[in-house]
């Protein structure tokens, strides 16, 4: 079973900051935190990743609650082309990546 | 552009047939992954090689065999499939098993067709 847990679907309006919550309650000191997003007709596309401390790359910003059982992805200016199912992972070595169902954002123009 | 090539994208086969999926990534990855998605469901894990070896198999039934004939090249055979076998394949590449903090690399998938 999946260890994370996201809300279905989200909403924003396009160029606007969307924050995509996930709970992981029972995150162990080695876990990673992965997210990942899939557009339409393509395969996986991996966003970032963190372990304790908040994150910034070119595509997104991750921040990791203080007890690490949350997290929350943050695209800064949501644009129509970050409408997308997106993951957030629990990744262990030698685990097995188990996706949730994860968070499908739409994106109004 | 994906650095994971998949071939073919798009395969309808009949139940009797064999045919094979391929996978190819020139990132030096040593760990590859075979992935089934159902529409609007997530990927589930099927088959994990870690140096050319098979590492995991998710009790996958035999009618699906992979191999991994080098670092680069992941196969997909498949024989006698269902139609409940109908899905997307995805293929994926990571440096190595053993690191947490290492991405996966995923292609764009086949879409096969059982008839």
């Amino acid at each position: 079973d999946a260890k994370t847990t996201q809300p279905n679907s989200m909403e924003s309006n396009e160029e606007e900051p969307v924050h995509l919550p996930c709970n992981h309650s029972t995150i162990s000191g080695t876990d990673y935190i992965h997210w990942y997003r899939q557009l339409p007709s393509q395969g996986p596309e991996y966003v970032i990743h963190g372990l304790t401390s908040n994150v910034n790359n070119r595509m997104a910003s991750l921040a990791i609650a203080e007890d690490r059982k949350s997290s929350t992805l943050i695209l800064h200016r949501a644009t129509l082309r970050d409408a997308a199912v997106y993951y957030c992972i629990l990744k262990t070595s030698y685990d097995k990546v188990i996706f949730g169902p994860g968070t499908s954002l739409s994106v109004i123009p | 552009d994906t650095e994971v090539t998949q071939t073919p994208k798009h395969l309808v086969m009949g139940m009797t047939n064999k045919k094979s999926l391929k996978c190819e990534q020139h990132m030096g990855h040593r760990a590859m992954y075979w992935y089934k998605q159902k529409a609007k469901k997530p990927p589930e894990l099927m088959f994990v090689y870690s140096y050319e070896k098979l590492s995991i198999n998710e009790s996958v039934p035999s009618r699906f065999s992979p191999e991994c004939p080098n670092s680069s090249l992941l196969n997909l055979h498949l024989h006698a499939l269902q139609p409940e076998d109908s899905a997307l394949y995805l293929c994926a590449s990571s440096q190595e098993v053993v690191y947490s903090n290492q991405p996966q690399h995923f292609g764009d998938g086949t879409r096969l067709s059982i008839l």
